[in-house]
């Protein structure tokens, strides 16, 4: 099994620019999750999709979009990108919503905006 | 706002000694917790998980939950080189989403 899938692994976009991150999981999870971490704020939850056809807003969703394709797939997108976005992006999945048995999550998604 | 504080650390520690690692959190109604590891440059791993009130043993690991105190604790026995990364603690409410602490950099030293 590969778990949770992440691309690209790396990513340079200059301000202004768009981008999509992929993610999608092979564990038949219902909940999956979008997450940044910057040094010294931890994890901090951007998106999330409690079901497949639900998004809801986490703690920093300005400047993103998410859409849920499938029960598989849970895409984030930059419409126009800032420097502040330069970060270190997780997804994660769950396999019942409550997050009662924790996260998996992909290997992460280094971005520099300049 | 639910918090989740941890100690940023680093907590240095002998090889062979114990690693203590410490959380509290303010939202007394969480049912559900979590210790991840995290090496550099990596992704987070799942490495414990603890519902009710008392110790939880795996291996060199053990969880230690006190509801009533709002602490959650990691300890780490034999402790050794490669058991040294970030250890994120994480709380639950019973809804969709955890909340992570900012972790804990652990160093075992030779």
């Amino acid at each position: 099994n590969a778990g949770v899938t992440q691309t690209p692994k790396f990513q340079v976009l200059k301000t202004g620019q768009s981008m999509t991150l992929q993610c999608a999981q092979d564990m038949n999870h219902n909940s999956m999750y979008w997450y940044r971490q910057d040094p010294g704020m931890g994890l901090r939850l951007i998106y999330y999709s409690a079901s497949e056809g639900t998004t809801d807003k986490g703690e920093v969703p300005n400047g993103y979009n998410v859409s849920r394709l499938n029960k598989r797939e849970f895409s984030l997108r930059l419409e126009s990108a800032a420097p502040s976005q330069t970060s270190v992006y997780f997804c994660a999945s769950s396999a019942l919503g409550t997050g009662s048995y924790g996260y998996t999550f992909g290997s992460g998604t280094r971005l520099t905006v300049v | 706002q639910k918090e989740v504080e941890q100690n940023s650390g680093p907590l240095s520690v002998p090889e062979g000694a114990i690693a203590s690692l410490n959380c509290t959190y303010s939202d007394r109604g969480s049912q559900s917790f979590f210790w991840y590891r995290q090496y550099s440059g990596k992704s987070p791993e799942l490495i414990m998980s603890i519902y009710s009130n008392g110790d939880k043993e795996d291996g060199r690991f053990t969880a230690q939950l006190n509801k009533a105190s709002q602490y959650v604790s990691l300890l780490i026995r034999d402790s050794q080189p490669s058991d040294s990364a970030t250890y994120l603690c994480a709380v639950g409410g019973g809804g969709n989403k955890l909340t992570f602490g900012t972790g804990t950099q652990l160093k075992v030293e030779l």
